[in-house]
């Protein structure tokens, strides 16, 4: 049992590239987030799935695409990175219960 | 609309002693629920502890403890005994709901506590 896995961990991105990162959890979770982390921003929620096939835009969804395929995966997809979108992100699950679960994040570099 | 307030950036507090996390919260909702998250210097985000809105009761887990008080619209983290270990940073979060019924959650920027042997 994993949790919640988060892939890259690390990631270098030029301005203009994209990239998707992938979150996945093996826990029968419905519900699914991606967030950021910026210093002294806290976590500012990004998108959110609540059951596959459904997702909703957070607080900060500009440049970001997400996709629920199945209930296992939740990816978020950059576009056309932006130095501004620099940051920690972390995907996050939840089944019925308050409590989230966190991956362990991914940290990126947009140059 | 929705919010969650964290006065203090940084606190220090001696080993052993208990240290008190400020959270303070605006919701116009009547269920909701608060979380304390803990994210030590690996990264990683910790569940410590969650309180109803509708608990009576405040929430204790171990050496946590929240203070909720509703009408103040506060729901404070108590940290008894510090332990060296306990040095990271702590982010208070709020549970809402959206007009379909889905919990999101709203975070605080967070307070990185120190704990001073």
């Amino acid at each position: 049992n994993a949790g919640v896995t988060q892939t890259p961990k690390f990631q270098v991105l030029k301005t203009g590239q994209s990239m998707t990162l992938q979150c996945a959890q093996d826990m029968n979770h419905n519900s699914m987030y991606w967030y950021r982390q910026d210093p002294g921003m806290g976590l500012r929620l990004i998108y959110y799935s609540a059951s596959e096939g459904t997702t909703d835009k957070g607080e900060v969804p500009n440049g970001y695409n997400v996709s629920r395929l199945n209930k296992r995966e939740f990816s978020l997809r950059l576009e056309s990175a932006a130095p501004s979108q620099t940051s920690v992100y972390f995907c996050a699950s939840r089944v019925s219960g308050n409590e989230q679960f966190f991956g362990p994040g991914t940290r990126l570099t947009v140059l | 609309a929705q919010k969650i307030t964290q006065t203090q950036p940084g606190m220090f507090v001696q080993e052993k002693e208990a240290v008190t996390l400020d959270c303070t919260y605006d919701t116009s909702d009547q269920s909701y629920g608060l979380f304390w998250y803990k994210q030590p210097s690996s990264g990683e985000m910790i569940f410590l502890i969650y309180q109803g809105s509708y608990d009576e009761q405040n929430a204790t887990e171990g050496r946590y403890s929240l203070n909720f008080q509703k009408a103040r619209k506060s729901a404070n983290l108590v940290i008894s005994a510090s332990q060296l270990g306990d040095s990271a940073m702590y982010f208070c979060a709020m549970r809402e709901a959206d007009s379909s019924g889905t919990y999101k959650y709203i975070f605080g920027t967070g307070t990185r506590l120190k704990v001073l042997a």
